[in-house]
């Protein structure tokens, strides 16, 4: 079966480093997404990972271990901004080929 | 450009009405999706669209049905509106379909079944 764990909530500080882990079982691996959504509003996409390592974009990082179905997202010098659900979603080449979406980790930054 | 915009972003229907969810893109995608958003759940594709005339189903098609008569529009039609289906409705886009290609979702409409 597919199946993308996260954790459903995580609290920070303003300044502070984050990591947001993402675990999945999927038939398939066609790439890793994160996307952030702030409430009320719709998913804007943060990175891409299709090979394993470490992508750098500015602030944010995110890692990918397909050996392990692992991913996470790294958030640096965290801002009140940054209050938001992110979502870990992996296109599943096998069976479904779709974007499944993990049900997103609600990160509250704290000043 | 606009990127992908819905209308409504609101609406309340009656038991057992019908309705149709608008969704339009200007970046000349070829693949479109329709997805529902309940809350704790994570985003769940109920149709898609590779291409004007094709469309296909996704995760959770029942009660839905979907048209693409053009590249630009991809509208979804309740059909007998039911508690179930209260939800917030995304509709997105993309260059190319597979793992490659980011999705741009529209603002959302926000559906209420009573």
């Amino acid at each position: 079966g597919q199946n993308i764990d996260q954790p459903t909530e995580m609290t920070a500080t303003e300044g502070a480093i984050v990591q947001i882990n993402c675990t999945y079982q999927t038939s398939g691996f066609n790439g890793l997404f994160w996307y952030q959504q702030h409430a009320g509003e719709a998913p804007t996409f943060l990175s891409y990972n299709v090979l394993d390592g470490l992508e750098e974009k500015g602030r944010f990082s995110s890692f990918l271990s397909r050996s392990k179905g692992y991913s996470y997202l790294l958030l640096k010098e965290l801002q009140m901004k940054d209050s938001a659900s992110y979502l870990c979603a992996v296109w599943d080449g096998g069976a479904t080929n779709k974007l499944i979406f993990g049900t997103g980790t609600l990160l509250a930054v704290q000043p | 450009n606009a990127g992908v915009t819905q209308t409504p972003k609101f609406r309340i229907l009656k038991i057992g009405q019908s309705m149709t969810l608008q969704c339009t893109q200007d970046m000349n995608h070829n693949y479109m999706y329709w997805y529902r958003q309940d809350p704790g759940m994570g985003l769940k594709l109920i149709y898609y669209s590779v291409g004007a005339g094709i469309t296909d189903k996704g995760e959770v098609p029942n009660g839905y049905n979907v048209s693409r008569s053009t590249t630009e529009d991809f509208p979804l039609r309740l059909e007998l509106a039911a508690p179930s289906q209260t939800s917030v409705y995304f509709c997105a886009s993309s260059f190319g379909g597979g793992g490659t290609y980011e999705q741009y979702f529209g603002p959302g409409t926000r559906l209420t079944v009573t």
